[in-house]
């Protein structure tokens, strides 16, 4: 237990659905963010959320659009996703520290299939 | 750009030791994290090195060499539990981590 959560666990949506995935973090940090893994590639950084602003976002179709309503709760919101789009989405809250000891945690992430 | 390389696979036995390889080229350094990833848990942190040489936790060591670029994983009495992807990301001068694609460390009896 890392003290991030992720709901749901697993999905499966088709193309023309609109789905959102959810993590909370009960660690008081001020950074998150969204990550995509995919089978035997590296993390991608998807967004980043530094006091509840966006500070990154990397180049991420707008079929993806975050939310972030407070340092606690991070949205994102899924719609006409692509087969490609399948993978685990992994959540993560940092202190932001601008130092070497800002260590990220993780939550379990939400494995995504998109049919 | 940016790289992070280490081995994609790797197999020891159950009370060995193993060291996992990581090697890296980027923008700037702020130091070097490991994380452990069991198959459909979270990664979790396992250890931070800033500064060159060895910095041991239980099991665990984990050694950096900032001029050589390459850190190494450290992995002792091994335990079946052990099994799981080993993920080396290096923080770069914007202080974004830099991920590699994980080792996956299977431990056979």
């Amino acid at each position: 237990e890392t003290g991030v959560t992720q709901t749901p666990r697993h999905l499966v949506m088709g193309m023309t659905n609109k789905k959102s995935l959810k993590c909370e973090q009960h660690l008081g940090h001020n950074a998150m963010y969204w990550y995509k893994q995919s089978a035997k590639k590296p993390l991608e950084l998807m967004f980043v959320y530094n006091f509840k602003e966006q500070t990154e976002n990397n180049s991420v179709p707008s079929r993806f659009s975050p939310e972030c309503p407070n340092s606690s709760h991070l949205f994102l919101h899924l719609h006409t996703l692509q087969p490609e789009d399948s993978a685990l989405y992994l959540c993560a809250s940092s202190r932001l520290e601008r130092d070497h000891t800002d260590t990220q945690y993780f939550g379990p992430g939400t494995r995504l299939t998109v049919l | 750009g940016q790289n992070i390389d280490q081995p994609t696979e790797m197999t020891a036995t159950e009370g060995a030791i193993v060291q996992i390889n990581c090697t890296y080229q980027t923008s700037g350094f702020n130091g070097l994290f490991w994380y452990q990833q069991h198959a459909g848990e979270a990664p979790t942190f396992l250890s931070y090195n800033v500064l060159d040489g060895l910095e041991e936790k239980g099991r665990f060591s984990s050694f950096l060499s900032r001029s050589k670029g390459y850190s190494y994983l450290l992995l002792k009495e091994l335990q079946m539990k052990d099994s799981a992807s080993y993920l080396c990301a290096v923080m770069d001068s914007n202080y974004q981590l830099i991920w590699g694609a994980g080792t996956k460390l299977i431990i056979k009896p």
